[in-house]
């Protein structure tokens, strides 16, 4: 089954704490991204990936890292995270049908 | 600047009639179009798609209309059903070999039994 898998689903952290959501996908798809989901602001691009080694900032990357260093992995980075990072956050991997496909999400709180 | 713009934030729909989702875009560069559905707890999921070449795409129950000249576009369910009800994210993409998606804030549909 074609899966985008992110963990962890749910996390509570406290301001600091460096965190790494992890994002796997089993599509063999080059372009992975991270979206972030909040209130009245829809989806917001975090980074993208083209390609292993290939990654470039979205339209809110302050904050985040990320790396690429196997085709199926594209973690994300929180080396200090801060409230304003509370929030919802999607993997998505690109199909070659032209949509993206994405994962089930991992809400994140930061105390 | 938004550049995908859904200007409803909500709407409520007998079951059984018209649902219409509009979405509004600024620039003229955007030449793909995707609505996406958002149930709580879930991730978004493709619904259907449309290019700029097309003026309409039709799924099912579900047709997406496309206006170049007004750069409006819009997502016609008939008829809605009760498990429609979710959000619905409007996106546009910049030209075949972008990979990157704008999305719009979305719309939350209730379908009302």
């Amino acid at each position: 089954e074609a899966q985008v898998t992110q963990n962890p689903r749910y996390l509570i952290t406290v301001t600091g704490k460096k965190l790494t959501v992890t994002c796997s996908q089993n599509m063999n798809h080059e372009y992975m991204s991270w979206y972030r989901q909040d209130p009245g602001l829809g989806l917001r691009q975090i980074y993208y990936s083209m390609n292993v080694e290939v990654t470039d900032k979205g339209d809110v990357p302050e904050g985040y890292k990320v790396s690429r260093k196997e085709k199926r992995n594209f973690p994300l980075i929180l080396e200090s995270p801060s409230p304003n990072q509370t929030s919802l956050y999607f993997c998505a991997s690109w199909r070659v049908t032209g949509e993206l496909f994405f994962g089930e999400g991992s809400r994140l709180t930061v105390l | 600047d938004q550049q995908v713009k859904q200007n409803s934030p909500s709407l409520s729909v007998q079951e059984g009639r018209i649902s219409i989702l509009n979405c509004d875009y600024t620039n003229s560069m955007f030449d793909y179009f995707l609505w996406y559905k958002k149930y709580p707890a879930e991730g978004p999921t493709f619904l259907i798609s449309i290019s700029s070449i097309k003026d309409k795409n039709e799924d099912g129950r579900f047709t997406v209309f496309l206006n170049k000249s007004a750069k409006h576009l819009s997502l016609h369910i008939v008829p809605s059903q009760p498990g429609d009800s979710a959000v619905y994210f409007c996106a546009a993409r910049v030209g075949a070999g972008s990979y990157q998606l704008t999305f719009g804030k979305g719309t939350k549909l209730s379908v009302i039994p």
